[in-house]
């Protein structure tokens, strides 16, 4: 089993409409992260999180929002997907600040 | 404006050459540095690291050379393989963990 699990792997979903990513890790960490990555644009930081009680706004958070409902799950959502949130989105998660970051295989998420 | 850049979206290099990638940031709070590698439909895994008290870190074929002054570090590759074709992306840590734009690398034979 991965140790960083995310789903869906694949969504297709239409303009306003509300969808959730969920990230679920096995690592006992307490950083979690989400990105998106777009052609050109390499990965860019959405959001993250030191614990369930603390949540930060990364680069590009206009338009989402997170939820980390334990300390193994972190979720991402669009209140109203639009078109050019059409991407591929990642999770990642860290144990302390100077060390490796592992990530999930990835939420290819399109929006029509 | 990006923290981390990449400049150069794509390398080409020969099976046995050396393969150099390039990467830029800004802000100086970054303390410490990651290179990691994308293969398609996988998401991407780590590869090597550096401490900002360091200016150089080796495994196995991987060098990792970071100089503060000029904000730059590059990975080298020596000898470069296929298997190594892959896009590479550098990343800078500090309260974030933020990545660069990527570089894609194609060896050839």
């Amino acid at each position: 089993d991965a140790d960083v699990t995310q789903t869906p792997r694949n969504r297709i979903t239409k303009t306003g409409k509300r969808i959730m990513l969920e990230c679920s890790q096995t690592k006992g960490h307490d950083r979690m992260y989400w990105y998106r990555q777009d052609p050109g644009l390499g990965l860019r930081l959405i959001y993250y999180s030191f614990d369930v009680k603390d949540i930060n706004k990364g680069e590009i958070s206009d338009g989402y929002s997170v939820s980390r409902q334990a300390q193994a799950k972190f979720s991402l959502s669009l209140e109203s997907a639009i078109p050019n949130q059409t991407a591929l989105y990642f999770c990642a998660t860290r144990g302390l600040e100077n060390t490796e970051a592992f990530f999930g295989q990835g939420t290819r998420l399109t929006v029509v | 404006d990006q923290q981390v850049k990449q400049n150069s979206p794509s390398l080409s290099v020969q099976e046995g050459r050396i393969s150099i990638l390039n990467c830029d940031y800004t802000n100086s709070m970054f303390d410490y540095f990651l290179w990691y590698k994308k293969y398609p439909a996988e998401g991407p895994t780590f590869l090597i690291s550096i401490s900002s008290i360091k200016d150089k870190n080796e495994d196995g074929r991987f060098t990792v050379f970071l100089n503060k002054s000029a904000k730059h570090l590059s990975l080298h590759i020596v000898p470069s393989q296929p298997g190594d074709s892959a896009v590479y992306f550098c990343a800078a840590s500090g309260q974030e963990l933020i990545f660069g734009t990527g570089t894609r690398l194609q060896v050839f034979p």
